[in-house]
């Protein structure tokens, strides 16, 4: 079975540009989160979604950031336009449900350099 | 509000020696706990979990991790470390009512041959 997977693995942008990142989660899987990990620090919730509707956002860092997922298959997230700040690590992350104790299965991330 | 706290970003052992990583948790509620790990270049793999059943959980790899309410803490051992076993921990906490994990800064172990 495939695990979560995550495209691209590496993105390098200037300042003010659009970047567009894509997570594939484990095929049946209706709940999909996004994290980020900026450089050194905790691994942050940014968003979770269950099949195509936005159930928690609280963790956007503000409306340059747009999440989709069209059809509750994969989900894009899109920067626009990207910051110095917005470097680090986004992780993308699927669970059958969203029970507590359920596991979060993590894909490899994509790393991003903002210059 | 949750929170994680992993004492130690690095810890270095030499291998065949124990290997302690040490976690901290705060939660109002009682928490699911978590130990991830993520090695060079891939995404973060469970290593084992705490969901209110037994207090000392074995997890992959030869890791275990133990429960202690009255301290707050899910710190994480192995006996004897591999040098496969370098790699980046993460302990982290979910409540027992929500899905939003909440994750330590990490601890990244060395292991020296």
């Amino acid at each position: 079975e495939a695990g979560v997977t995550q495209f691209p693995s590496h993105s390098v942008i200037e300042k003010g540009q659009t970047v567009t990142l894509r997570c594939d989660p484990i095929s049946g899987h209706d709940n999909l989160y996004w994290y980020r990990r900026v450089m050194g620090k905790e691994i942050k919730f940014l968003l979770h979604f269950v099949k195509e509707s936005k159930q928690d956002e609280s963790g956007m860092p503000n409306n340059r950031f747009l999440a989709e997922r069209t059809g509750g298959t994969y989900s894009t997230l899109k920067v626009q336009p990207a910051e110095l700040e917005d470097s680090g690590v986004y992780f993308c992350a699927s669970s059958q449900s969203e029970a507590g104790g359920e596991t979060q299965y993590f894909g490899p991330g994509t790393r991003l350099l903002v210059l | 509000a949750q929170s994680v706290t992993q004492l130690g970003s690095h810890v270095s052992v030499s291998e065949g020696a124990l290997v302690l990583l040490r976690c901290n948790y705060s939660s109002s509620v009682p928490p699911y706990l978590f130990w991830y790990v993520q090695y060079p270049n891939q995404g973060l793999q469970l290593l084992l979990k705490y969901t209110s059943a037994a207090t000392l959980v074995k997890g992959i790899n030869g890791f275990e991790a133990e429960f202690k309410k009255s301290e707050t803490s899910f710190h994480l051992t192995k006996p004897s470390a591999h040098m496969s076993d370098a790699a980046e921990y993460f302990c982290a906490v979910r409540n027992t009512g929500g899905f939003k994990t909440i994750f330590g800064a990490g601890t990244r172990l060395f292991v020296k041959a």
